[in-house]
């Protein structure tokens, strides 16, 4: 099966720093990453994904990137805001399948 | 659009109490899925239920654990009895398709004495 690794667990950044979680996976036959963050008390809530088809997709001060060869992705975020503390997740799913193989989170926490 | 319902969002009982877990998927959605995390650790998968059928099992524990969708609308997640190693926190998902996007719910926090 799948294996997610995901770095680091926790992350302390500055507000306006930016931030990289990164997560590698093992089954090159992995075609859909999504990022999830979880607030405190709130289920994961998907904040950008991308498929294997891309190597890089943004929104506004997010971004994802994929390197299918070395199969890892990393999560992006610029100019942080201490809203953006929360717990993030990522996760590998194969076309067609059921279950997502999450990272087992990073903790990230802003500080103004 | 309402999103991903959980009931309840706590529940505290003790070794060999029974708990039932429900889950209400975004309307329409045929793909319900159940996942659990425990200790901090990554999130991991249960089952998967296409409607009334369940598809995927494998992530299953044992057979304290059993979860029914009957009508194929809100889904059961029954363990009994409990024991202390299934605390955590249980999240319920659903998605249109399969292999789209999954949307979580709050999920339930279980703690077992």
């Amino acid at each position: 099966g799948e294996n997610v690794e995901q770095h680091p667990s926790t992350l302390s950044v500055q507000e306006g720093d930016s931030a990289v979680i990164k997560c590698t996976y093992s089954d090159s036959a992995s075609n859909y990453f999504p990022w999830y963050k979880q607030e405190l008390g709130k289920g994961p809530q998907l904040i950008i994904d991308i498929r294997s088809n891309v190597g890089e997709k943004k929104d506004q001060r997010i971004a994802v990137t994929l390197n299918k060869t070395a199969k890892h992705f990393s999560l992006h975020i610029t100019e942080t805001q201490p809203e953006d503390s929360a717990v993030y997740f990522c996760a590998a799913l194969k076309y067609n399948f059921n279950k997502f193989y999450f990272g087992s989170g990073t903790k990230l926490n802003v500080k103004p | 659009e309402a999103g991903v319902t959980q009931f309840p969002s706590h529940s505290v009982i003790e070794k060999g109490q029974t708990v039932t877990l429900r889950c209400d998927p975004i309307s329409g959605h045929d793909n319900l899925y159940w996942y659990r995390r425990v200790m901090g650790k990554e999130i991991k998968f249960l089952l998967h239920f296409v409607k009334e059928s369940k598809q995927d099992e494998s992530g299953m524990p044992n057979n304290r654990f059993l979860a029914e969708r009957t009508g194929g609308t809100y889904s059961t997640l029954k363990v009994q009895p409990a024991e202390l190693e299934d605390s955590g926190v249980y999240f319920c998902a659903s998605s249109q398709d399969l292999g789209e996007t999954q949307y979580f719910g709050p999920g339930t926090r279980l703690l077992v004495l």
